[in-house]
Parts: structure tokens; sequence; C-alpha cells
């Protein structure tokens, strides 16, 4: 079975654009999680998506927004890039519900801005 | 609010040696806790889990972790590593498994021939 799949897996843009990543989670699961790794640090929360609706969101500000899509696949945008956005995005999936089973991670998309 | 600490950014060894990597956790309920391991441009994999039951929980490839509630800690050990071994060590603690994780710093184990 293919584990969570994201996309692209580098991309480079400079200050003040936009960016969308996109993530497919494991097949059969609903829960779809967010996370920035900066270089050197353990990755911080951002957004929580279960059966498409937000179910939790980190301390980051209003620049970073996500939603997920009916096939429970996610994106997470992110507007008027600062040079400190740099770093790897995580995408994690896990079944949610009443489920025990861990969030499961993708490779993740590394960002670099100039 | 839950946070982290891994007592140690880098911990160099040589083959064959046994290894310890701290973590200490604080959370005002209880947790959930998580070994993750991340290889040089790569995601994160999950390497063991505390949910509940025995204390001490094991991964299939020699590594060991003991939940300690009340030193709040939650170690990761193995007896004798190997090369493949080095990479980074993440723990990570959450209210349930569908909730947010909580990492650690990170501490970087590097195994030497």
């Amino acid at each position: 079975d293919a584990g969570v799949t994201q996309s692209p897996t580098h991309l480079i843009k400079t200050r003040g654009q936009q960016v969308t990543l996109r993530c497919s989670p494991i097949s059969g699961h609903k829960s779809v999680s967010w996370y920035q790794q900066v270089l050197g640090q353990g990755p911080q929360f951002i957004f929580q998506y279960y059966e498409k609706e937000e179910r939790g969101r980190g301390n980051f500000p209003d620049r970073f927004s996500a939603r997920q899509f009916p096939n429970y696949s996610s994106e997470l945008n992110v507007n008027a890039l600062l040079l400190g956005d740099s770093a790897l995005y995580l995408c994690a999936s896990s079944p949610g519900g009443n489920s025990n089973q861990p969030q499961h991670f993708g490779d993740g998309t590394r960002l670099s801005i100039l | 609010a839950q946070s982290v600490t891994q007592l140690d950014s880098q911990v160099p060894v040589f083959e064959e040696a046994p290894v310890e990597l701290r973590c200490n956790y604080s959370s005002s309920v209880s947790v959930y806790l998580f070994w993750y391991v991340q290889y040089p441009n790569q995601g994160l994999q999950l390497l063991l889990k505390y949910l509940s039951g025995s204390t001490l929980v094991e991964s299939i490839n020699g590594f060991e972790a003991e939940f300690n509630k009340s030193q709040t800690s939650f170690h990761l050990r193995k007896p004798s590593v190997h090369i493949s071994d080095t990479a980074e060590y993440f723990c990570a603690v959450s209210r349930g498994s569908n909730y947010k994780l909580t990492f650690g710093k990170g501490t970087l184990l590097t195994v030497n021939p």
C-alpha cells in the first residue's frame, strides 16, 4: 500500500510569493496533519483536519491556511512568504476517530525562500 | 500544555556499543508517547509507541523504550548499535493518537566504526 505522498518534493520561491503544498494520505485515513520542521529543530504542529473539518491549529500566523478535500487529500497554503518560512513541511495521516493508530509521515516538501 | 525535552542534541557512539537517548515530557493529562527516526532528506518514521499497558515497548530493529510515569521519562535504548542506526531521533507526546504531536528538538545519533 502507498504511504503518505507529498508534492512537490522541493520548491524555491521568493519573498512575498504564495505557495501551495499537497498531501495524499494513506488509503482509509481520514485525518491529516501538517507540521513545519525548521533546520535543526523538531517538527512544529500547524494544522489538523479530520473529515474535512479543522480540528486543531498551531501557533502560526494567518498567512498559513489549509483545507481537506472529500477524498481526504489536503493542501497547505502559505501567503506572503518570508525568509523564515524556509523549512521542510511534513504531512501526516492517521485513521482518525477512535483509532489508536499513530500518525504516519510523508517525506515532506522542502521549501526554500530566496 | 505539553512539552518534550531531549537532553542530548548529539550522541556519538562506536559500533556495537550500547546507547541511551533521553526524553522527558511534561503534561497535565495522560499522554501517548512516541519515538520517530529521521534519516537524511527523508520524513519521519515511527520507531515505537507507548499507548497503554506494558511500560516497556520494543521495535523490530532492537530499540526499546520504557515509560516511567513517576519520572515523566521515555528513554530510548539499544544494547548494540549499527552504522545504519545513524539518524536523528525525535521523541513526541500527544494526548491521543488522533491529536497533534508535540516534538522534542531531536537527538542526532552518530555511530562510528
